[in-house]
């Protein structure tokens, strides 16, 4: 089945630590996005990119890196920069440069202990 | 800039009640509308959409029609169940732009 795989579900971390979130889809889609979820509030987007090799900073991109070096994967790394990394961050693809509907995957919510 | 605001929750109604949950949006030209909706620990799933004036989008009971002259995208469902009980987000998006814009989402609490 198609769709968009994040990983791990649950992912904790030590403050100073990096960590990567993983995102991978099997749909083709050009596009793929990370958002930041926290309770209560809606979305913020973090990065986005159009296409391989090439990506943009968001809303929210302060303390967070990106790479797009193949068209299915779009790893998010949360630095230790990141002052609040507490969150719910989902990964979203869609075909084409906006106009079309996103499709997210299940989310990895990120604790710092 | 391009925005949308959605009413603030938690939407709290029985069983069969009727549900209106109002998304007015600004932008310039003609956004794509959309309504996501999130399960407890899930990603969010589109639940219906709407490309252009005077479209209704519609799934699973659920109703929203595009109405440029108010510029609103209200979600309605004649009878809710125990498992609509979700957060609802409404988003826009435009052709040959980067981001889908997403309201800061609607929760609903259904009661049996």
């Amino acid at each position: 089945d198609g769709g968009i795989t994040q990983s791990p579900k649950y992912l904790f971390r030590k403050e100073g630590q990096n960590v990567t979130l993983s995102c991978e889809q099997n749909l083709n889609h050009d596009a793929m996005y990370w958002y930041r979820q926290d309770p209560g509030q809606g979305l913020r987007l973090i990065y986005y990119s159009q296409i391989v090799n090439d990506f943009q900073k968001g809303d929210i991109a302060e303390g967070y890196s990106v790479s797009r070096e193949k068209k299915e994967s779009f790893p998010l790394t949360v630095t230790s920069a990141q002052k609040n990394p507490t969150a719910f961050y989902l990964c979203a693809s869609s075909p084409d440069r906006g106009g079309t509907e996103a499709f997210f995957g299940q989310g990895t919510r990120l604790t710092v202990v | 800039g391009n925005s949308v605001t959605q009413m603030e929750g938690p939407v709290t109604l029985s069983e069969e009640a009727f549900l209106t949950i109002n998304c007015t949006y600004t932008a310039t030209g003609y956004p794509s509308l959309f309504w996501y909706v999130q399960y407890p620990g899930e990603g969010l799933q589109l639940l219906l959409k709407a490309t252009k004036a005077d479209d209704k989008g519609s799934n699973k009971g659920f109703e929203a029609t595009y109405r440029k002259e108010t510029t609103s995208f209200h979600l309605e469902k004649g009878s809710v169940q125990v498992s609509d009980s979700a957060v609802y987000f409404c988003a826009l998006t435009k052709y040959n732009t980067d981001k889908l814009i997403f309201g800061t989402g609607t929760r609903l609490q259904v009661f049996p």
